[in-house]
C-alpha cells in the first residue's frame, strides 16, 4: 500500500526555524518532493531529493534517508508569508505519478 | 511563460447535475495530470495523460467521471452526475515529460467545485 504521513498543524515564531517531518512507505520509490500551497491557491514546488542527503536552497532547506522512508523540510528565518500547507509527495515510478501526504498546516505567529 | 490554465475557478452546482472543468497546460508539456484536492487533505491523482494517451486512471470513479485530452494539449474533466462528496478543488498539472530528475509538475489555480 501507499503511506505518507505528516502532521497535520505546526505553529512557530517569526525568525525562528522550523522541521517538516515525513515518514513514508510506498510500493515504488523515484524521488520525494516537497510543496508549499497558500490557502486556496494552487501547490507550487519547492524541493526534491532522490538521494540520501541534505538539499539546501535559500531558506528553505529538504533531508532524505531512504533505508529509513523519512524526509525532512527545514524552513529557516521564517517569514509571516510562510503560513501554509506543506505537502510531501513521493514519486511512484510505474506511472510517474506523484502520491501526496495530507499535508501540514503551518502558522507563523509575530 | 505561461502558467496551467483552468477554468472556470467557481462551480455550484446542485447534486445531479454535471460540470465541465478545462484545463490548459504548458506548452511543450506532453504530461497531465488531473487533481481532486477535498478540504484539509493533499491531492489525488484521478487520471494522467502522456500526450493524449491515458497513463493512469486507477483513481477515477468511471462511472460518473470522465476525461479526455484529444489533441494532445487541452484536456476536459466532466461529472456527470454531481454528488455531494464531489465537493473539492479540482487541480490541473503539467509536467514536461516522465522519469529524469525533479521533472517537477506545475499546478494550474484550481477549480473550487461545490455541490448543493
Amino acid at each position: 500500500g501507499q503511506n505518507i504521513d505528516q502532521p497535520t498543524e505546526m505553529t512557530a515564531t517569526e525568525g525562528a526555524i522550523v522541521q517538516i517531518n515525513c515518514t513514508y512507505q510506498t510500493s515504488g520509490f523515484n524521488g520525494l518532493f516537497w510543496y508549499q500551497q497558500h490557502a486556496g491557491e494552487a501547490p507550487t514546488f519547492l524541493s526534491y531529493n532522490v538521494l540520501d542527503g541534505l538539499e539546501e536552497k535559500g531558506r528553505f532547506s529538504s533531508f532524505l534517508s531512504r533505508s529509513k522512508g523519512y524526509s525532512y523540510l527545514l524552513l529557516k528565518e521564517l517569514q509571516m508569508k510562510d503560513s501554509a500547507s506543506y505537502l510531501c509527495a513521493v514519486r511512484d515510478p510505474r506511472a510517474d505519478k506523484l502520491i501526496f501526504g495530507t499535508g501540514t498546516r503551518l502558522q507563523v505567529f509575530p | 511563460e505561461a502558467g496551467v490554465a483552468q477554468s472556470p475557478r467557481y462551480k455550484i452546482i446542485e447534486k445531479r447535475q454535471s460540470v465541465a472543468f478545462w484545463c490548459n497546460p504548458i506548452s511543450g508539456h506532453a504530461t497531465l495530470y488531473w487533481y481532486q484536492q477535498i478540504l484539509g487533505q493533499g491531492p489525488k491523482l484521478l487520471i494522467q495523460f502522456q500526450n493524449n494517451g491515458v497513463v493512469d486512471d486507477s483513481q477515477l470513479p468511471k462511472d460518473r467521471f470522465s476525461a479526455e485530452r484529444l489533441k494532445g494539449v487541452d484536456s476536459t474533466l466532466k461529472i456527470q452526475p454531481a454528488k455531494l462528496e464531489d465537493s473539492a478543488v479540482y487541480l490541473c498539472a503539467s509536467s514536461f515529460s516522465g522519469g529524469r530528475g525533479a521533472n517537477e509538475q506545475f499546478f494550474g489555480p484550481g477549480t473550487r467545485l461545490t455541490v448543493l
